[in-house]
């Protein structure tokens, strides 16, 4: 599976959206990408995914650029309960191992 | 109802005891898994079973077993604990491609 990158951390005020970034510019056509998140002292908890469409649901939306070698979660409306470590994971069609990295620490700030 | 449920949430044993962590779905998924989170916050895949059959075995030390009585229950057994297993646990679900986990509150497991 593709290996990604996060930045460590980002902070993002309370109300504003928050666009956190993942690269994983090694990914290959079959392989999507996850988006999960871990709130503290919580297992994680998935949030999207997608393969090569833009997706939305209730909790965020994710783009994928047109290369497939980046993407962005972005939560529109942050709120205090989003901080969290959000992990961003590539994983093949077929394979059931995800394999999670360091993430991203999310700190959403009033 | 909890989906995953995982007992005990907390277990704080001596070196060389035998423990179990019990791990049960209610979402009808056909495959579990176990992750370890160590004190540096990396989540490693350590097992993953579907519909009762091991598929997914990593690199992991003789002294752990995993159970699955059913496909909603997924045990880890831990023989002749060590300090290093001391982090938390996490039990998961998932069912069809793409997998869509969904994971327990964790068992803290401090071993002294």
């Amino acid at each position: 599976d593709a290996k990604t990158t996060q930045p460590p951390s980002m902070d993002c005020a309370e109300g504003r959206a928050a666009n956190l970034p993942c690269n994983h510019s090694t990914i290959s056509g079959n392989e999507y990408v996850y988006w999960y998140r871990q709130i503290h002292s919580q297992g994680p908890q998935y949030i999207i995914h997608g393969l090569k469409n833009n997706e939305t649901n209730e909790m965020a939306s994710l783009i994928i650029t047109e290369d497939r070698k980046s993407s962005t979660l972005i939560l529109p409306h942050a709120t205090l309960r989003d901080t969290a470590v959000y992990y961003c994971i590539v994983r093949v069609v077929g394979g059931n191992k995800l394999v999670f990295g360091a993430g991203t620490i999310l700190r959403v700030k009033s | 109802d909890t989906a995953v449920s995982q007992t005990p949430k907390y277990l704080v044993t001596q070196m060389g005891n035998d423990k179990s962590i019990k791990c049960e779905q209610n979402l009808g998924h056909d495959t579990m898994y176990w992750y370890k989170q160590d004190s540096k916050k990396f989540l490693k895949i350590m097992f993953s079973y579907n519909n009762k059959e091991l598929i997914i075995n990593e690199t992991v030390p003789n002294r752990f077993s995993p159970k699955s009585p059913d496909k909603a229950h997924l045990n880890l057994h831990i023989n002749s604990l060590e300090l290093g297993d001391s982090a938390v646990y996490f039990c998961a679900s998932s069912q069809a491609d793409p997998p869509k986990l969904f994971f327990g509150s964790g068992t803290q497991l401090s071993v002294l």
